[in-house]
């Protein structure tokens, strides 16, 4: 069964800094997507990025991107230049192409300070 | 175009109710699932559905039902309420499974 790992449960950045958010997943097959949502405190899920792992670009979305590395299934969320606005619940998420379901991490809390 | 549409936002249920959590999206999406979030354990599968009368079962089914009648409602109903049931619960859809979920903005149900 594939597994979603946070390893990080909380973590804090200094506003207009770089933080990185860690995720590992594990898997047997070799077409899938992977995910970042953010979960600010209106509860409501917001999808961040979306990476299909058929493709070697890492993607990109304005301050957030990825670092995707496949063959050591590791996704991690790099936010750049952070505001006080980033500070939520991040969720790592993968959906296989085969079972039509998406399973979730346990999420790091992101803390912004001032 | 409202995406996915949860109703009721909060509820308190007694030990042993049952009720419905409905669940609808008006953007003609063939996937539904419903997730379940507790603090410290992200958000876990309860059942879903990859169109109108097609369900499966997710990571933690038992205490509930779902049917699909239709590709724009998915239903969740609670048979017995327990307080292990207190959670928040997502209802999300997506055009193509993995592709990414739109979700709904949470049902607040706590149990006593």
């Amino acid at each position: 069964a594939q597994t979603v790992t946070q390893s990080q449960p909380e973590m804090s950045v200094q506003e207009a800094e770089t933080v990185t958010l860690s995720c590992t997943y594990d898997t047997s097959e070799s077409d899938y997507y992977l995910f970042w949502y953010k979960q600010p405190p209106s509860r409501q899920m917001i999808l961040v990025i979306r990476q299909e792992a058929y493709k070697q670009q890492n993607a990109t979305e304005n301050r957030f991107s990825v670092n995707f590395q496949k063959a050591a299934k590791s996704f991690s969320l790099k936010i750049s230049d952070s505001q006080l606005g980033d500070a939520a619940m991040y969720f790592c998420a993968y959906g296989g192409n085969r079972d039509d379901k998406i399973i979730f991490g346990k999420g790091t809390r992101l803390h912004i300070l001032p | 175009n409202a995406g996915v549409t949860q109703t009721p936002k909060f509820q308190v249920l007694k030990t042993g109710q049952s009720m419905t959590l409905q669940c609808a999206q008006d953007m003609n999406h063939e996937y539904m699932s419903w997730y379940r979030q507790d603090p410290g354990m992200g958000l876990r599968l309860i059942h879903y559905s990859v169109g109108a009368g097609i369900t499966d079962q997710g990571e933690v089914p038992n205490g509930y039902n779902v049917s699909r009648s239709t590709t724009e409602d998915f239903p969740l109903r609670l048979l017995s309420a327990a307080p292990s049931q207190t959670s928040v619960y997502f209802c999300a859809s997506s055009r193509q499974g993995p592709y990414g979920y739109t979700f709904g903005s949470g049902t607040r149900l706590t149990v006593v």
